[in-house]
């Protein structure tokens, strides 16, 4: 009941295309789903982050859309560059157990120019 | 300023020697993490520091020994490790470990080999 679920593992997209990566969860007691962006050699970096009161939430080219019925939740980019290229974790927590977060597997991001 | 800085960037040691990484914050956050994450794959929780105290540790080996002097310092003190322990040590920082705002803030991490 702790896992997320995130998919694809790689993905490929075109530059100005649009970049979609999909988690899904178990534990219906998550509250608090952040997506962290990594480059090669360095930490996470917190890119965006959703509460399941929210269906959506936009930040720049960054989209979070949220099911809560599914239990799914989405990374979009649109306008992808080759500068988005990175690892993208989501991840969720719960209020009771602090800030403990349960990322997913991460996905590959390579934008083509 | 939302930075969390780790020292040293890069550490090599063997299975004998004790080295100690780093970590400090100064936005004021009551809760430090230490994560260890392997190529390709998430991070993995070692130790929680809430006010300074350690709230968590998930069955970490002893060869692994966290400190926090401080609210805004945390220490990883490695002594005999292996080389399966080479990997990308990363220290987080959050404003409370329970309740209010959950974002974590991570540090760049040091790259760990151990020959």
């Amino acid at each position: 009941q702790q896992q997320v679920k995130q998919s694809p593992q790689s993905l490929i997209v075109q530059k100005g295309g649009i970049s979609i990566i999909n988690c899904a969860y178990e534990n219906t007691a998550f509250d608090y789903f952040p997506w962290y962006q990594q480059f090669p050699g360095k930490g996470p970096a917190l890119l965006i982050a959703i509460r399941p009161d929210v269906s959506e939430k936009k930040e720049g080219r960054f989209t979070i859309s949220f099911n809560k019925s599914a239990k799914q939740f989405s990374l979009h980019i649109m306008d992808s560059q080759p500068g988005d290229s990175a690892t993208y974790f989501c991840a969720a927590s719960r209020p009771n157990a602090g800030n403990m977060l349960t990322f997913g597997g991460g996905t590959r991001l390579m934008v083509k120019p | 300023d939302t930075e969390v800085t780790q020292t040293p960037k890069h550490l090599v040691m063997g299975m004998t020697n004790k080295k100690s990484l780093k970590c400090e914050q100064h936005m004021g956050h009551r809760a430090m993490y230490w994560y260890k994450q392997k190529a390709k794959k998430p991070p993995e929780l070692m130790f929680v520091y809430s006010y300074e105290k350690l709230s968590i540790n998930e069955s970490v080996p002893s060869r692994f020994s966290p400190e926090c002097p401080n609210s805004s310092l945390l220490n990883l003190h490695l002594h005999a490790l292996q080389p399966e322990d080479s990997a990308l040590y990363l220290c987080a920082s959050s404003q409370a470990f329970t309740g209010g705002r959950n974002e974590q803030f991570f540090g760049p991490g040091t790259r760990l080999t151990v020959l």
